[in-house]
């Protein structure tokens, strides 16, 4: 079936430095995607989302990037803290009662 | 805003019993409320989609006679697994959709409770 994947399942950045996480997507007509980051034990807190109308948006510190012609989405880490050490997911929407199909996750290691 | 709560945070049950967890939307109405199951470094499975008032969609896989959801009102959805076994034990995550108010895809996640099965 259709499915959602990460290139690499941990990356870890040194402090300061600015971190991309990576996800591929496979199913086209997703039109809605969504970045979360997971603290263990913790529910996924959302952090940005794009449309696929657009190809970049942007928030505080962090930026996603959408690339429909490969199916890519990225999200990029600016300065990153040793608070951002979490798994990172992504998922797609494909406009089906809002339901949510989630990649397989990256863990992100933020070292001093 | 938007904050969803769960309740118990974690449980711990004897095999055969029946556990019920809560998702309450807190400060927001939600037409939809979705249950996930998240097994250790796994990534979250979608289980079911429940709305207010009527029957819950199940995905391919999940049995709604094990696994039942009851979505009473716009502000709570509970989750009930009969006869609970081992292979239960999972960390369960329920989201819920606002009814406006940002896209209609926004889903706000609960902190999720733990569920162990002796």
């Amino acid at each position: 079936g259709e499915s959602v994947g990460l290139h690499l399942p941990t990356l870890s950045v040194q402090e300061g430095d600015n971190s991309i996480i990576n996800c591929a997507y496979s199913n086209s007509a997703s039109d809605y995607f969504i970045w979360y980051k997971q603290e263990s034990g913790k529910g996924p807190q959302f952090i940005i989302d794009i449309r696929s109308n657009m190809d970049k948006r942007q928030g505080q510190r962090v930026t996603v990037l959408l690339n429909k012609t490969v199916k890519h989405l990225s999200l990029q880490i600016a300065a990153t803290q040793p608070g951002d050490s979490a798994v990172y997911f992504c998922a797609e929407n494909t406009g089906t009662a809002s339901k949510l199909t989630f990649g397989t996750g990256t863990r992100l290691q933020v070292t001093l | 805003g938007a904050v969803v709560s769960q309740h118990p945070s974690r449980v711990i049950c004897k095999s055969g019993t029946s556990v019920k967890i809560e998702c309450r939307s807190l400060d927001f109405q939600a037409t939809t409320m979705f249950w996930y199951r998240q097994f250790p470094k796994q990534s979250l499975m979608l289980m079911a989609t429940s709305n207010e008032g009527s029957k819950a969609t199940y995905e391919q896989g999940v049995e709604k006679d094990k696994f039942l959801i009851n979505h009473a009102s716009l502000t709570l959805s509970t989750l009930t697994v009969t006869s609970a076994h081992p292979e239960d034990s999972s960390f369960y995550i329920c989201s819920a959709s606002p009814v406006a108010g940002g896209p209609q895809e926004t889903q706000y996640f609960g902190p999720g409770t733990r569920l162990l099965v002796l």
